[in-house]
């Protein structure tokens, strides 16, 4: 039982690029999250969905787009990277009022 | 405009002693109040919770206590151990929205 499995781990992308960070969860969770967590910033919600096929915007959506096409996974893109995207991303479930979390992608934007 | 602060970034306690953590929220909505441990290189873990209907809820070492009426709340652990140095987030969560919305951390260090 896996839990909530981010990939990739690592990733360096140059300004401008595009990548998608996948979020996988085999915990059968309605709920899912994206974050960003930056120095004196906590973590700030991206993006979030509350079942299969929908999305919303949370805190800070500017500069991605996700996407929920099956329950399992809620994916994180960003069309066109910039040095403002620099981060480290975490991805939730959320069952009740308990929140599940990956271990994280650190993104570096240079 | 941030909806929950933990004023302090960081906090240094001996250890045996008690290590109180603290956080304010200003959204009168919020119904349940969560505190979550992350260690560097992992995501953050669950460690506490209460609901708005309660002022305090103990599990083990951990305390945490609710001032619905300053929109405060706090963690206390007793006795501090050199294993509980992580970062710490507070949390607050509409059950009505399930949005969970985070404090900004404050890094505990437990000294020998």
């Amino acid at each position: 039982n896996a839990g909530v499995t981010q990939t990739p781990k690592f990733r360096v992308l140059k300004t401008g690029q595009s990548m998608t960070l996948l979020c996988a969860q085999d915990m059968n969770h309605e709920y899912m999250y994206w974050y960003r967590q930056d120095p004196g910033m906590g973590l700030r919600l991206i993006h979030y969905s509350v079942g299969e096929g929908t999305t919303a915007k949370g805190e800070v959506p500017d500069g991605y787009n996700v996407s929920r096409l099956k329950k399992q996974n809620f994916l994180l893109g960003l069309e066109s990277a910039a040095p403002s995207q620099t981060s480290v991303y975490f991805c939730a479930t959320l069952q009740g009022t308990e929140a599940f979390f990956g271990q994280g992608t650190r993104l570096t934007v240079v | 405009d941030q909806q929950v602060k933990q004023n302090s970034p960081s906090l240094s306690v001996q250890e045996g002693r008690i290590s109180i953590l603290n956080c304010d929220y200003t959204n009168s909505m919020f119904d349940y109040f969560l505190w979550y441990k992350k260690y560097p290189a992992e995501g953050p873990t669950f460690l506490i919770s209460i609901s708005s209907i309660k002022d305090k809820n103990e599990d083990g070492r951990f305390t945490v206590f609710l001032n619905k009426s300053a929109k405060h709340l706090s963690l206390h652990i007793v006795p501090s151990q050199p294993g509980d140095s992580a970062v710490y987030f507070c949390a607050a969560n509409n059950q009505g929205a399930q949005k969970l919305v985070f404090g900004q951390g404050t890094r505990l260090t437990i000294n020998p």
